[in-house]
């Protein structure tokens, strides 16, 4: 079956860095999404990486290896409102996108 | 990036009666639309995927007579929740891809919360 992997809850610092994993295995890989998705709203867009490597956007980067069906985003200068859910979608063979549970990071200050 | 508009943002009603939730793309056309369904804290579940012109395609264990949905234009899809129950308030949140970009990025309406008493 096809399956994501993502820590179910993190904590980190007002200003550090944290870094959210997630690993998959599905039938097929046509990219993988970040999205940032805070309480009661609706998910947005943050990256999408479809080659091996790491995609910088301000604050935020993330990382992915193909071959080892993993990714990470990496957020650094963490701010408050920053808090939020972090999911992490792969688009399969069929483009249908395949969802983790999402990670909830909360920033402490 | 694209902008997809969801009305309403919320709605109350009784039980039995029937919503209607449309969501539009407003800078762009999108051939296909989706439509998710979140409980708290648990991931998106994918109801259907709606076309342009066809019918929609529905996920497995889900009622197509109850979530009747309508894909009229190239703009605009809608949901319909016929007879809702208590059971059926949810978050709901349709997303459409622009394809003018080769990125296969969804993005998201603002979601509608059905509370149905």
């Amino acid at each position: 079956g096809q399956n994501i992997d993502q820590p179910t809850e993190m904590t980190a610092t007002e200003g550090a860095i944290v870094q959210i994993n997630c690993t998959y295995q599905t039938s097929g890989f046509n990219g993988l999404f970040w999205y940032q998705q805070h309480a009661g709203e609706a998910p947005t867009f943050l990256s999408y990486n479809v080659l091996d490597g790491l995609e910088e956007k301000g604050r935020f980067s993330s990382f992915l290896s193909r071959s080892k069906g993993y990714s990470y985003l990496l957020l650094k200068e963490l701010q408050m409102k920053d808090s939020a859910s972090y999911l992490c979608a792969v688009l399969d063979s069929n483009y249908q996108l395949i969802w983790g549970a999402g990670t909830k990071l909360i920033i402490k200050p | 990036g694209a902008v997809v508009s969801q009305h309403p943002s919320r709605v109350i009603c009784k039980s039995g009666t029937s919503v209607k939730i449309e969501c539009r793309s407003l800078d762009f056309q999108a051939t296909t639309m989706f439509w998710y369904r979140q409980f708290p804290k648990q991931s998106l579940m994918l109801m259907a995927t709606s076309n342009e012109g066809s019918k929609a395609t529905y996920e497995q264990g889900v009622e197509k007579d109850k979530f009747l949905i309508n894909h009229a234009s190239l703009t605009l899809s809608t949901l319909t929740v016929t007879s809702a129950h208590p059971e059926d308030s949810s978050f709901y949140i349709c997303s459409a891809r622009d394809p003018g970009t080769d990125r296969n990025i969804q993005y998201f309406g603002a979601g509608t919360r059905l509370s149905v008493l």
